[in-house]
């Protein structure tokens, strides 16, 4: 069955650096989403991206988040100025229709020292 | 901000008895739920959803229940496996409001036992 799939599985960076997160979601999917999940808190919503722009996104993805999808395959998540908050489980989804269920990734586990 | 709640964090079950997992949630314009697992160090993994349009959806050894005027729904498993033993989200979106965001809850941690 086809995954979404997430690179690296865990990042540590030092505050203030550059992170870029990586997903390849399943490959007839048109519409692709960033989760995360504080340790202990509960799944949120960042951004969803359709049509190679941004169609939503939640108060947390600020001017520091930007999303890319650089070709046909790639689904990036940048962070330009890492904090400590943003230690967190990233989760990348997409889905191929608003009617279907979203297909998660197994997360990338980002650790900012 | 607490759209969807899921007040028991932890419920343990038997094998082969039923499982029931419960979700409240507050914001009326909600029209769609579902119902998420996951394991460790996995991602979440749709199990099954419903419209507001039904009550009822079922999928195998999976129900899930809705009583719009409470705001609650329920998942149910029956037979419940050890397998099953994972974290259950539940989740909520407004899909005739032009947005497809999921709001999650906090999760109930299932063990299943022998």
């Amino acid at each position: 069955e086809p995954e979404v799939t997430q690179t690296p599985s865990h990042q540590v960076t030092q505050m203030g650096q550059e992170v870029i997160l990586r997903c390849v979601p399943i490959s007839n999917h048109l519409y692709f989403y960033w989760y995360r999940q504080i340790l202990g808190q509960k799944v949120e919503f960042l951004v969803s991206f359709y049509n190679n722009e941004i169609s939503e996104k939640s108060e947390i993805f600020d001017d520091q988040f930007s999303v890319e999808r650089p070709d046909g395959s790639n689904f990036t998540l940048k962070i330009r100025s890492t904090k400590l908050e943003d230690s967190a489980m990233y989760f990348c989804a997409s889905r191929a229709n608003r009617d279907s269920p979203l297909h998660f990734g197994n997360g990338t586990r980002l650790t900012v020292t | 901000d607490q759209q969807v709640k899921q007040n028991s964090p932890s419920l343990s079950v038997q094998e082969g008895r039923i499982s029931i997992l419960n979700c409240d949630y507050t914001n009326s314009m909600f029209d769609y739920f579902l119902w998420y697992k996951k394991y460790p160090a996995e991602g979440p993994t749709f199990l099954i959803s419903i419209s507001s349009i039904k009550d009822k959806n079922e999928d195998g050894r999976f129900t899930v229940f809705l009583n719009k005027s409470a705001k609650h729904l329920s998942l149910h498993i029956v037979p419940s496996q050890p397998g099953d033993s994972a974290v259950y989200f539940c989740a909520a979106s407004s899909k005739n409001y032009n947005t497809d965001k999921l709001i999650f809850g906090t999760g109930t941690r299932l063990q299943v036992f022998p």
